[in-house]
């Protein structure tokens, strides 16, 4: 069975900072997808970033960037110049083995609190 | 961008009832829909996938009798949580995809389900 596990169930962070979140993971597949979401309070599930196994070059979407490291299994998210609305609770998640991307075990999530 | 609707947001039953909670793409043709259940601070549970026109595949240890999900078109699916007890509590969420290559997924908004 797959896993994902993310071992801070919580984070501070001072606004205009870089924060760093963590997550592992176990997986028999070769080729598959990783993903961050951050769920603001609104509850609304918001996809970060998104990160493809056969690809070795670390995906980026703004200020938020991830360290894949395939071989550890692990899958960090860097969010730099941390501001306000970065206030949320972030989810690692992997898709089922042998699925694409809609099935998805998450992590235990981590709260991440930025402060002014 | 692509939406998901929810409906309701939020409700609140009494015991021994039952409640549905509707999920709608409003822009792209959903055929296969997801539901996660998801307890305070913690994470998202896969429930069930429900796929248009056929019956939903459940998880290990969730009621398909409890959890009656319909998917009878490509932008609606259905979540009727029957006999509702206090423990059934939680905030259940869908997501959407439209199996298109590289489509990605789509969440709701969620329902926040409180039995009395």
């Amino acid at each position: 069975a797959q896993t994902v596990t993310q071992s801070q169930p919580e984070m501070s962070v001072q606004e205009a900072e870089t924060v760093t979140l963590s997550c592992t993971y176990d997986t028999s597949e070769n080729n598959y997808y990783l993903f961050w979401y951050k769920q603001p309070p609104s509850r609304q599930m918001i996809l970060v970033i998104r990160q493809e196994a056969y690809k070795q070059q670390n995906a980026t979407e703004n200020r938020f960037s991830v360290n894949f490291q395939k071989a550890a299994k692990s899958f960090s998210l860097k969010i730099s110049d941390s501001q306000l609305g970065d206030t949320a609770m972030y989810f690692c998640a992997l898709p089922y083995s042998g699925t694409s991307y809609g099935k998805l075990t998450f992590g235990q999530g981590t709260i991440l609190t930025v402060h002014p | 961008g692509a939406v998901v609707s929810q409906h309701p947001s939020w409700v609140i039953c009494k015991s021994g009832t039952s409640v549905k909670i509707e999920c709608r793409s409003l822009d792209f043709q959903a055929t296969t829909m997801f539901w996660y259940r998801q307890f305070p601070k913690q994470s998202l549970m896969l429930m069930a996938t429900s796929n248009e026109g056929s019956k939903a595949t459940y998880e290990q240890g969730v009621e398909k009798d409890k959890f009656l999900i319909n998917h009878a078109s490509l932008t609606l699916s259905t979540l009727t949580v029957t006999s509702a007890h206090p423990e059934d509590s939680s905030f259940y969420i869908c997501s959407a995809i439209s199996g298109l290559y590289n489509s990605p997924l789509h969440f709701g908004n969620g329902t926040r389900l409180t039995v009395t």
